[in-house]
């Protein structure tokens, strides 16, 4: 079946414009979550949606990000006035249930963003 | 704040020649220890979930042991195509949303 699909999966900028990714879950799966990588470091956590409301953003950097999934399937993350700090790559993951024990999350291939 | 430490950094190991990885964690009550599989340029790969200490789960050459402080990922004679970094997280009770916490990682050259 259809996993976790991301677009672009490339994005180069320019520093202070804006830029959107994209994600498409696995059907089915009510939870999904946005996560950046780093050059050599694990994925960190950004922003956790449980069907159309975003459930716990707190990864979140600063004001400059924001996401939306307005009809609890793909979703969009946002991010305004770019810096070359935002370079990473971007990962979204999804899972059919959460708060629950049985709940692994499946990422998708990521978007590498540059900021150039 | 729950950290997740994994050691060593890089492993080299030649065809056949068995080893572990390992996983220390930190967490306000663990719900699930996750191992993954990261292939470059790819997303991460789930591989395991453990729930409870003395729990084994096993795939092919892979299993994945647990205690109440640290994880281990053993590879059986692993193979070149075992090459990748294997992430370890968790994901504890209080957070909500079941977020995962990460390791570094540990990068696994399996040479022919």
């Amino acid at each position: 079946g259809a996993g976790v699909s991301q677009t672009p999966s490339n994005k180069v900028t320019e520093k202070g414009k804006y830029v959107e990714l994209r994600c498409d879950p696995i059907s089915g799966h009510t939870a999904l979550y946005w996560y950046r990588q780093s050059l050599g470091q694990g994925p960190e956590f950004l922003i956790y949606f449980q069907g159309t409301g975003a459930a716990d953003d707190s990864g979140l950097p600063n004001d400059r990000f924001f996401a939306v999934r307005p009809e609890g399937s793909v979703s969009t993350l946002k991010i305004q006035r770019t810096e070359r700090g935002d370079s990473a790559v971007y990962l979204c993951a999804s899972s059919l249930f959460a708060g629950t024990s049985y709940n692994e999350q499946f990422f998708g291939p990521g978007t590498r963003l540059t900021v150039l | 704040e729950d950290q997740v430490t994994q050691s060593p950094e890089a492993l080299r190991l030649q065809e056949g020649e068995s080893s572990s990885l390992n996983c220390s964690y930190t967490v306000s009550g663990l719900r699930g220890l996750f191992w993954y599989r990261q292939d470059p340029g790819k997303g991460p790969e789930f591989l395991f979930t453990l729930y409870s200490a003395g729990e084994e789960k096993e795939k092919e050459r892979l299993k994945a042991t647990l205690t109440k402080k640290e994880s281990f990922l053993h590879i059986t004679a692993p193979k070149p195509e075992d090459s990748a970094t294997y992430l370890c997280a968790v994901q504890a009770w209080e957070t909500s949303g079941s977020r995962l916490t990460f390791g570094e990682g540990t990068q696994l050259t399996v040479n022919p």
